[in-house]
């Protein structure tokens, strides 16, 4: 069972937007950062967004994250069948001294 | 290019050691700990512990304290994850991620697969 908890499964049409939700507690991200990974079938995770809701280089605006004390959400507007993945939220928790991550969210772009 | 290179996909038999390796290249390795994440079939993704390059300290996740050993070289810019007695349990993914920040994987290396069967 994951420290962060994200729900299974999504789906949304092309051109449709989708939100993805993650909730923690007060010791992970509640007082640290969360950051979005994406890891497309058979590759490994790429940091999609980081300290909550800046997007690294490379990464186009149509994603988008935001925190609101112990929730995130992840948001991808303008959906393409390129973006159907897993994504995965991931944190810090300073009582465990241990990385966290949700359990993931599988995309379909249906 | 930032790269985190790990080696390749490793068939062992329960009881066996094991010791896998990510190379990073691109960046100073020992200016960043270097994180190594499980992910079993068909399963989500699991932190397992890190390492700083700088001095090999190290900090486990309890689910994996005592069962699995991070090492470096720093001199080849390399980290290590090594097992002693693999069992079939141990079969997974494994990846290595620098760590940006507290709470930031980036790279990823493209991953180690190990299978563990009698």
């Amino acid at each position: 069972q994951s420290v962060l908890t994200q729900p299974p499964s999504v789906s949304a049409a092309p051109g449709q937007k989708v939100s993805i939700s993650c909730s923690g507690s007060s010791s992970n991200f509640g007082n640290n950062y969360l950051s979005w990974y994406q890891q497309l079938p058979g590759t490994a995770p790429k940091l999609l967004i980081y300290d909550n809701n800046k997007r690294p280089s490379g990464i186009p605006d149509r994603f988008s994250g935001s925190k609101s004390g112990t929730s995130a959400t992840l948001g991808i507007t303008g959906l393409q069948t390129g973006d159907e993945a897993d994504y995965y939220c991931g944190s810090w928790d300073s009582g465990l001294s241990a990385g966290v991550f949700g359990g993931g969210t599988k995309l379909t772009v249906l | 290019e930032v790269q985190l290179v790990q080696s390749g996909a490793e068939v062992k038999k329960p009881g066996e050691s094991l010791r896998i390796s990510c190379k990073g290249s691109g960046y100073s390795f020992t200016s960043y700990w270097i994180n190594w994440v499980r992910q079993m079939p068909g399963k989500g993704l699991e932190w397992m512990g890190r390492i700083d390059p700088s001095d090999s300290y190290t900090n486990y996740s309890p689910s994996f304290q005592g069962h699995v050993t991070i090492s470096a070289d720093k001199s080849i810019s390399t980290a290590y994850l090594q097992w002693s007695s693999l069992k079939a349990s141990d079969t997974a993914m494994y990846y290595c991620a620098r760590l940006m920040t507290t709470t930031v994987f980036d790279p990823w290396g493209q991953g180690t697969l190990v299978t563990v069967s009698s």
